[in-house]
């Protein structure tokens, strides 16, 4: 199994701002994967970041909006630029071991 | 393109009452389908999946999903349901075949009746 954290859990940001969420695992993995749920939808997935490489994202999702890192093995983060309300979800990472695993996501709000 | 389907977006049910929850997906090829349920405040839980083989799956909390390919389907039913049960459950799909980028349905939250 893996444990995931996520700093910071929730935020209150102003529009205009950037925030930076850091996911942490407990072991070693080679594909982190970012993911937004949005107030009352589902989960969608934001990007693939592979260490050594530059992030892949999913269409509608551009890198000057969410940079993301991936310094290494254990460790990404997502930044949300230049903030506006509509940018208010959960964030959350995922990996992959024997299963897909969730950090407990971190809550945004955009005032 | 891909897509999962949860039709029912709320439902209530009864403790120790049967449940049943609703999930078709688009996809052209057999899928690989999970059901994850995500509770107040915390992570997503993976509560099974199914890859290939037997069409019924045996999950955990007394789960259990079956994979229907002509009606493309994926419901999970459990027996009895518990309080505990109360949560938000999400049907998913791997994208384009993957097992680890998964496409989410819109998600179901369950409440249960005392």
């Amino acid at each position: 199994s893996a444990v995931i954290s996520q700093k910071p859990s929730r935020d209150i940001c102003q529009r205009g701002t950037s925030l930076t969420i850091q996911c942490q695992v407990d072991s070693q993995v080679t594909m982190m994967f970012w993911y937004r749920q949005q107030p009352g939808q589902s989960l969608t997935l934001i990007a693939t970041a592979n260490q050594g490489s530059e992030a892949t994202y999913e269409s509608g999702f551009v890198i000057d909006k969410f940079p993301i890192s991936r310094p290494n093995l254990t460790f990404s983060t997502l930044t949300v630029s230049n903030m506006s309300p509509e940018d208010s979800s959960i964030y959350l990472c995922s990996v992959e071991g024997d299963e897909q695993y969730f950090g407990p996501g971190t809550r945004l709000t955009v005032t | 393109a891909q897509s999962v389907t949860q039709p029912d977006i709320h439902i209530t049910v009864s403790e120790g009452a049967s449940l049943e929850l609703r999930c078709n997906y688009s996809y052209g090829a057999t899928p690989y389908l999970f059901w994850y349920v995500q509770s107040p405040g915390q992570g997503l839980q993976l509560l099974l999946k199914y890859f290939s083989g037997d069409t019924l799956v045996q999950g955990i909390k007394g789960f259990e999903a079956e994979f229907k390919r002509s009606q493309s389907s994926f419901n999970l039913r459990k027996p009895s349901v518990h309080w505990s049960d109360a949560a938000e459950y999400f049907c998913a799909v791997g994208y384009g075949g993957a097992t680890n980028k998964l496409i989410f349905g819109t998600g179901t939250l369950l409440a249960v009746q005392p």
